[in-house]
């Protein structure tokens, strides 16, 4: 089954305890991007990798980091983790290079609190 | 700075209505539209879209409406069913190849038996 998968599903940590959220698509999809889903912002993209080694800050890169060592995979790090990085956080995929399937493929979403 | 503004967050419609869903963006350089929608516990998942040198595309029950010269879309679901309740987002990029989404703040619709 092609999906994107996101591990945790849900996290509670606090403030500076480094953590890393997974994700993982069987697509064989070159771009991978990661959102936070806000109240009354909907979704915001953090970073993206348009390809294995290439990556690029979004709109709310902050505090965050990225890498993209195997096409598959693109884990999200949160080296000092905020309170204010408490959401909901997706990660998507996207087989790019145009054609009918041009749209981008959501994981199941990681709930992260940090207290 | 929001591109994309969806100004209604939540909308309630009796089952078998029309559901009519409005999004207003503001960079002239969007030129493709998308509509997702979400179930709870879910991620987003695609819906349907739009060029920009269309005014209107269908798909079954859904029709998404583009009027450029406002920077307006509109989805529409003809005929709401209770499955429909959900949280809609409108998305844009600048172009089919575009690799970056702006996304509305989503609607949640719900439909009453």
């Amino acid at each position: 089954e092609a999906q994107v998968t996101q591990n945790p599903r849900y996290l509670i940590t606090v403030t500076g305890k480094k953590l890393t959220v997974t994700c993982s698509q069987n697509m064989n999809h070159e771009y991978m991007s990661w959102y936070r889903q806000d109240p009354g912002l909907g979704l915001r993209q953090i970073y993206y990798s348009m390809n294995v080694e290439v990556t690029d800050k979004g709109d709310v890169p902050e505090g965050y980091k990225v890498s993209r060592k195997e096409k598959r995979n693109f884990p999200l790090i949160l080296e000092s983790p905020s309170p204010n990085q408490t959401s909901l956080y997706f990660c998507a995929s996207f087989p790019g290079g145009g054609g009918p399937y041009n749209e981008q493929f959501f994981g199941p979403g990681t709930r992260l609190t940090v207290l | 700075d929001q591109q994309v503004k969806q100004n209604s967050p939540s909308l309630s419609v009796q089952e078998g209505r029309i559901s009519i869903l409005n999004c207003d963006y503001t960079n002239s350089m969007f030129d493709y539209f998308l509509w997702y929608k979400k179930y709870p516990a879910e991620g987003p998942t695609f819906l349907i879209s739009i060029s920009s040198i269309k005014d209107k595309n269908e798909d079954g029950r859904f029709t998404v409406f583009l009027n450029k010269s406002a920077k307006h879309l509109s989805l529409h679901i003809v005929p709401s069913q209770p499955g429909d309740s959900a949280v809609y987002f409108c998305a844009a990029r600048r172009g089919f190849n575009d690799y970056k989404l702006s996304f509305g703040a989503g609607t949640t619709v719900t439909v009453r038996a």
